[in-house]
């Protein structure tokens, strides 16, 4: 799986968007890009993914730039219930390789 | 809707013992992934099953083990327990073919003392 770099932590205040960065310069054609979160001890819980194009569902929107070396979430919106550990992840297969994500903490 | 069923959901266990985790997929559900995550750390992938056959492994000891029986449900089996097993164990499930994301259990945390 490609190598993900994201920054270990971003401080955001509640209401307004929260921008998440992901770098994945060495992804190859064919690999996806996701996006999971965990809340305290949860269970990691899907977000997005994505390929080539930007999408967007009820949760969050993910920007993928032009060469796919990078990509952003936006949580429209952050709630204090939004504070998390993201994680974005980059696969060819069926397995999640899980790296250093970025801790979110939402104030209000 | 249903979701990915653990347990037991707490287990302390002592050295040298052995233990059992169970998982019990999403309703037709066909693949199953386990994952270990470790006090501060992020979450390891284990092993996963596909259709009951080993389909994957990762940074599994040889100390554990696991199967995944007809009904699709999964045992993580774990002997001769350290200190270090002490973690949350997770399992997810997702059905082949589909290529969004799985879907994790709340977890089982195991303390080996």
């Amino acid at each position: 799986d490609a190598k993900t770099t994201q920054p270990p932590s971003m401080d955001c205040a509640e209401g307004r968007a929260a921008n998440l960065p992901c770098n994945h310069s060495t992804i190859s054609g064919n690999e996806y890009v996701y996006w999971y979160r965990q809340i305290h001890s949860q269970g990691p819980q899907y977000i997005i993914h994505g390929l080539k194009n930007n999408e967007t569902n009820e949760m969050a929107s993910l920007i993928i730039t032009e060469d796919r070396k990078s990509s952003t979430l936006i949580l429209p919106h952050a709630t204090l219930r939004d504070t998390a550990v993201y994680y974005c992840i980059v696969r060819i297969d069926y397995k999640l390789s899980f790296g250093a994500g970025t801790t979110v903490t939402v104030r209000a | 809707a249903a979701g990915v069923i653990q347990s037991p959901r707490h287990l302390i266990k002592e050295k040298r013992e052995t233990a059992t985790l169970k998982c019990y997929p999403i309703p037709r559900h066909d693949t199953v992934y386990w994952y270990q995550q470790g006090p501060g750390q992020d979450p390891q992938f284990l092993i996963s099953f596909y259709e009951k056959m080993q389909s994957d492994k990762g940074s599994i000891p040889d100390r554990f083990s696991a199967q995944q029986f007809s009904d699709y449900h999964s045992e993580l089996n774990m002997s001769s327990l350290e200190l270090g097993d002490s973690a949350l164990y997770f399992c997810a499930s997702s059905l082949s073919g589909q290529f969004y994301g799985y879907t994790f259990g709340s977890g089982t945390r195991l303390t080996v003392v």
